[in-house]
C-alpha cells in the first residue's frame, strides 16, 4: 500500500512561471492537507480539500495560489506567477476521515525560484 | 489563535543521554497534541499523540505527557541513539480529533553523537 505520492520532489521555476504541484493521496484516504514549510520554520496549514470541494482555504494566500482535488486524478496545488519568496517545501497529507489524528504526510515538494 | 512554542535546537547529545525537548501550547478548547519527526529529506512521520488531559503518548521509547495545567507536551526519552537525530515537531489540532487542521511549532533539530 503505497503512501501519499507527491512529485515532483524538486521544482526549479524562474520568477513569473507557474508551479504545479501533485499529490496523490493514500488508497482509501479522500481528504487532502497541503502545508508550507518556510526555511527553517514549522509546517503552515494552506488548505483542507476533499473530493471536488474546498473545505477549508483559511491559509492560502489571496492571489496566485489555488488548490483542486477533481474527483480523477490526484490533487493539484498551483502557484501562479512565482515570486522568490514562494521557495519553501510543499507537503501533502491525506487521511480516511475528517480529523488530524489520521493524518499521513508525503515526503514533499521542495520548490526553488530562481 | 492557536499556537505552539518548541525549545529552540539544536540539541547535541552523545549516545545514551536523556533527551528533553520543551513544548507548550496555547489554544482554545481542548486540543490534541501531536509530536513528529522528520528525518533529512522526508515528510513528517507521527511519532505520538495524546487527545486528553493527562494521557500519555509512547512509541519507540519516546514520551510525552498531555498537561493541562501548565499546557504542555513535553518530549522525553531515556536513551539516544545516533538514529534518532532528526528533527522534532510539537503540534496541536483544535476541538479535539475531529478538527482537520494541525498547527505547528517551529522544530527542534537533535544532533545525536557517539
Amino acid at each position: 500500500n503505497a503512501g501519499v505520492m507527491q512529485n515532483p520532489r524538486h521544482l526549479v521555476r524562474r520568477r513569473g512561471q507557474e508551479a504545479r504541484l501533485r499529490c496523490s493521496p493514500m488508497k482509501g484516504h479522500s481528504h487532502v492537507y497541503w502545508y508550507r514549510q518556510l526555511p527553517e520554520e514549522g509546517l503552515k496549514f494552506m488548505v483542507y480539500l476533499q473530493k471536488e470541494n474546498i473545505i477549508d482555504e483559511s491559509g492560502m494566500p489571496k492571489e496566485r495560489f489555488s488548490a483542486e482535488f477533481p474527483k480523477e486524478g490526484p490533487s493539484i496545488l498551483r502557484i501562479q506567477q512565482v515570486v522568490r519568496g514562494d521557495s519553501a517545501a510543499y507537503f501533502c497529507a491525506s487521511s480516511p476521515l475528517q480529523g488530524a489524528d489520521g493524518y499521513t504526510f508525503g515526503s514533499g515538494t521542495r520548490l526553488t525560484v530562481v | 489563535g492557536d499556537s505552539v512554542t518548541q525549545m529552540e535546537g539544536p540539541v547535541t547529545l552523545s549516545e545514551e543521554a536523556f533527551l528533553t525537548i520543551n513544548c507548550t501550547y496555547t489554544a482554545t478548547g481542548y486540543p490534541s497534541l501531536f509530536w513528529y519527526v522528520q528525518y533529512p529529506g522526508e515528510g513528517l512521520q507521527l511519532l505520538l499523540k495524546a487527545t486528553k488531559a493527562d494521557d500519555k503518548g509512547s512509541n519507540k521509547g519516546f514520551e510525552a505527557t498531555y498537561r493541562k495545567e501548565t499546557t504542555s507536551f513535553h518530549l522525553e526519552k531515556g536513551s539516544v541513539q545516533v538514529s534518532d537525530s532528526a528533527v522534532y515537531f510539537c503540534a496541536l489540532s483544535d476541538r479535539g480529533g475531529t478538527a482537520s487542521k494541525l498547527t505547528f511549532g517551529t522544530g527542534t533539530r537533535l544532533q545525536v553523537t557517539l
